[in-house]
């Protein structure tokens, strides 16, 4: 299973971007990478799944290299209520095999 | 509400008792995950169903949690003879298709043992 990385914790402040790095180096060609958000007594939600380059959705981007050994999670224009822990997956979508790792923390403040 | 519900969100119980959680997915939802989240921790996987099938269980899922999808339909998990390192978050979470593309969860069950 593809290890990955993220940092602990991160702080931002409302209105500005945010990007959340995420290394995972033993990748494989038939993974994927998936990021999930979660706030405080509730379950994960997802946010943003991709491949390689780029994907948008209408909360996040997710940028791929072409080496996919790290994706990065931008969020545009954090608020408040972007408080949350926000988890990078990597895993072959098919054998079921993505597992949460301790995610990053991010406090945004006003 | 469509989402994916569990009954009850919160159960105290004492050391050596037997818990039962159930969970409802998404309707028509054929794929349907167990995890177990502990504070400052990610979700833990524990157990997947494809329809009834259970098709993978995790170490951590010791002999003392058994869980089901008797009709391909809501799951149950049950814990016996719960222990001090039982409390935890228990997620539920359904998916669509034969893939875990989005995973859909549930708000949770917390349990604590005393």
């Amino acid at each position: 299973l593809a290890k990955t990385t993220q940092p602990i914790s991160m702080d931002s402040y409302e209105g500005q971007e945010v990007n959340i790095t995420c290394s995972h180096n033993n990748i494989a060609t038939n993974d994927y990478i998936t990021w999930y958000q979660q706030f405080p007594s509730q379950g994960p939600r997802f946010i943003i799944q991709g491949y390689k380059t780029k994907v948008t959705n209408e909360v996040a981007s997710l940028f791929i290299p072409a080496d996919r050994k790290s994706s990065t999670l931008s969020l545009p224009r954090v608020s408040l209520s972007d408080t949350a822990v926000y988890y990078c997956l990597v895993g072959d979508l098919n054998n079921n095999d993505m597992r949460f790792g301790a995610g990053t923390r991010l406090t945004v403040k006003p | 509400d469509t989402g994916v519900s569990q009954d009850p969100r919160h159960k105290i119980t004492k050391r050596g008792q037997n818990v039962t959680f159930r969970c409802d997915p998404i309707s028509e939802h054929n794929r349907l995950y167990w995890y177990r989240q502990t504070l400052g921790q990610g979700p833990e996987f524990l157990t997947y169903f494809q329809n009834e099938a259970q098709l993978e269980k995790s170490r951590l899922l010791s002999d003392r949690f058994s869980a089901e999808r008797p009709k391909g339909s809501f799951s149950t998990l049950e814990i016996q003879r719960t222990e001090q390192g039982d409390s935890a978050m228990y997620l539920c979470a359904s998916s669509a298709g034969t893939s875990g593309v989005e995973q859909f969860f549930g708000p949770g069950t917390r349990l604590t043992v005393l």
